[in-house]
């Protein structure tokens, strides 16, 4: 089963460009790597997804290294809307299957 | 774009009661899953059912039991509530070619929160 870590919280201003990362040691071959963003009370919101190297949308980009143990979600300029919790997710296919399961989030807070 | 839509939006109980929660994926969408959340808490995987048939299991109680039905759309049936089952529910959907893979991309719907008194 592979689990994520990721830092509990993070503070920023808006206009900065917030880097999230997580580790993912025990991640397998085919899983693939997706973050989500939840505000409170809302179901999460698909931001973006990987397998290696580097993946950009218009709203983040998510840099995965070669050995693909971490990411890293990358929020350029951020706003105030962009305070939630968000969320890394590595596919769990070990029973062949895919369960999204969610660890513990980051709770970035975007400050005026 | 048609998003995942789930009823009610709010329910409440009381224990020992019943309650259903409903979950319309995503036209064309073939995979549900639901998910519990409580308060203060991460979701927490409880069932999945790929075209029709459940495809995995989490850590769903046996009060609860769910299905998908032939349009789709699922059930999430809970029975002997308990105020510990006060929580949001999301269902969430997706497309899988053949079966859940692990390059699905997942929706989620808003959730339906469910509060026992």
């Amino acid at each position: 089963l592979a689990k994520t870590t990721q830092p509990i919280s993070m503070d920023s201003y808006e206009g900065q460009e917030v880097n999230i990362t997580c580790s993912h040691n025990n991640i397998a071959t085919n899983d693939y790597i997706t973050w989500y963003q939840q505000f409170p009370s809302q179901g999460p919101r698909f931001i973006i997804q990987g397998y290696k190297t580097k993946v950009t949308n218009e709203v983040a980009s998510l840099f995965i290294p070669a050995d693909r143990k971490s990411s890293t979600l990358s929020l350029p300029r951020v706003s105030l809307s962009d305070t939630a919790v968000y969320y890394c997710l590595v596919g769990d296919s070990s029973g062949g299957s895919y369960i999204p399961t969610f660890g513990r989030g980051t709770s970035l807070i975007v400050h005026p | 774009a048609a998003g995942v839509i789930q009823s009610p939006r709010h329910l409440i109980k009381e224990k020992r009661e019943t309650a259903t929660l409903k979950c319309y994926p995503i036209p064309r969408h073939d995979t549900v899953y639901w998910y519990q959340q409580g308060p203060g808490q991460d979701p927490q995987f409880l069932i999945s059912f790929y075209e029709k048939m459940q495809s995995d299991k989490g850590s769903i109680p046996d009060r609860f039991s769910a299905q998908q039905f032939s349009d789709y759309h699922s059930e999430l049936n809970m029975s002997s509530l308990e105020l510990g089952d006060s929580a949001l529910y999301f269902c969430a959907s997706s497309f899988s070619s053949t079966s859940p893979g692990q390059g699905d991309t997942i929706y989620f719907g808003e959730g339906s929160w469910l509060t026992v008194v």
